[in-house]
C-alpha cells in the first residue's frame, strides 16, 4: 500500500519554465518535507510543513516554493528551472512530534532542465 | 547545525559482514537514523537510536554512542540485493534530519 505518492515519477521541463510536483500521504501526518538530492549526494532539506506552519531553509533559493492546502498534499513549485535544479526531489512525512518518528519518503520525481 | 561523516564505499563478499561508521557533530542531537536508498529509489528507513547502545532488527544492527558522537550500521549475512547507499541521518531538536552523503556498499559473489 502507497503511504507516500509523488507524481510525477520523472519530469522534464525548459531552462525557465515552471513546474510543480507533488506528493500525497495517506498516512495523516502531521509533517512533510521537500528535500532536493543530486547524484551521489545527501538529500538536503528545502522547507517543511507542520500542520500549516511553513517553515524555510536559510539556504533555500526564493526560486522554490511550496504549498500545503490540506494535510494530505503538498506541491513544490519551481518558479524558474535552471540546469542546477536537475536533481531528484524527495517528499517525506513524519508523525506528531516526540518518540522515534521517522520520516517516511516517496519515490521522488526526478527532474529534468533542459 | 550538524556535520556527518561516513565513508564514501565499502566493498565486501556475499555473506559477510560489513560495518559502516558515522560520526556526528551537532548543535542538538534527537535521535540518529540508517536509511538504506538503491540507485534512483527513495531512502527508506532501516534503524532508529536515541539512546546508547545496540538496537538489532534482524540482519540489521545499529549503534550508538552519543558522548564520542558515533554510531554504526552492522549488516550481517551480506546478499546481493544489500548492494545499495546507506544513508546515516541526524535529527535535531527541531526534528529535521541532516543527512551524511551516504556510504555506496558493493556486494560481490
Amino acid at each position: 500500500d502507497a503511504m507516500v505518492i509523488q507524481n510525477p515519477r520523472y519530469q522534464v521541463t525548459q531552462f525557465g519554465k515552471p513546474v510543480t510536483l507533488s506528493c500525497s500521504q495517506t498516512l495523516n501526518h502531521n509533517v512533510m518535507y521537500w528535500y532536493q538530492q543530486k547524484s551521489s549526494q545527501a538529500p538536503k532539506l528545502l522547507f517543511h510543513y507542520y500542520d500549516k506552519d511553513f517553515n524555510n531553509e536559510a539556504d533555500t533559493p526564493d526560486n522554490f516554493q511550496s504549498r500545503r492546502p490540506n494535510t494530505s498534499f503538498c506541491f513544490l513549485d519551481i518558479r524558474s528551472p535552471g540546469l542546477g535544479d536537475a536533481a531528484m526531489y524527495l517528499c517525506a512525512t513524519s508523525g506528531q512530534t516526540g518518540g522515534g518518528e521517522t520520516q517516511y519518503f516517496g519515490p521522488g520525481t526526478r527532474l529534468l532542465v533542459l | 547545525g550538524q556535520n556527518i561523516d561516513q565513508p564514501t564505499e565499502m566493498t565486501a563478499t556475499e555473506g559477510a559482514i560489513v560495518q559502516i561508521n558515522c560520526t556526528y557533530q551537532t548543535s542538538g542531537f534527537n535521535g540518529l537514523f540508517w536509511y538504506q536508498q538503491h540507485a534512483g529509489e527513495a531512502p527508506t528507513f532501516l534503524s532508529y537510536n536515541v539512546l546508547d547502545g545496540l538496537e538489532e532488527k534482524g540482519r540489521f544492527s545499529s549503534f550508538l554512542s552519543r558522548s564520542k558522537g558515533y554510531s554504526y550500521l552492522l549488516l550481517k549475512e551480506l546478499q546481493m540485493k544489500d548492494s545499495a547507499s546507506y544513508l546515516c541521518a541526524v535529527r535535531d531538536r527541531d526534528y529535521k534530519l541532516s543527512f551524511g552523503a551516504g556510504t555506496t556498499v558493493t556486494v560481490r559473489a
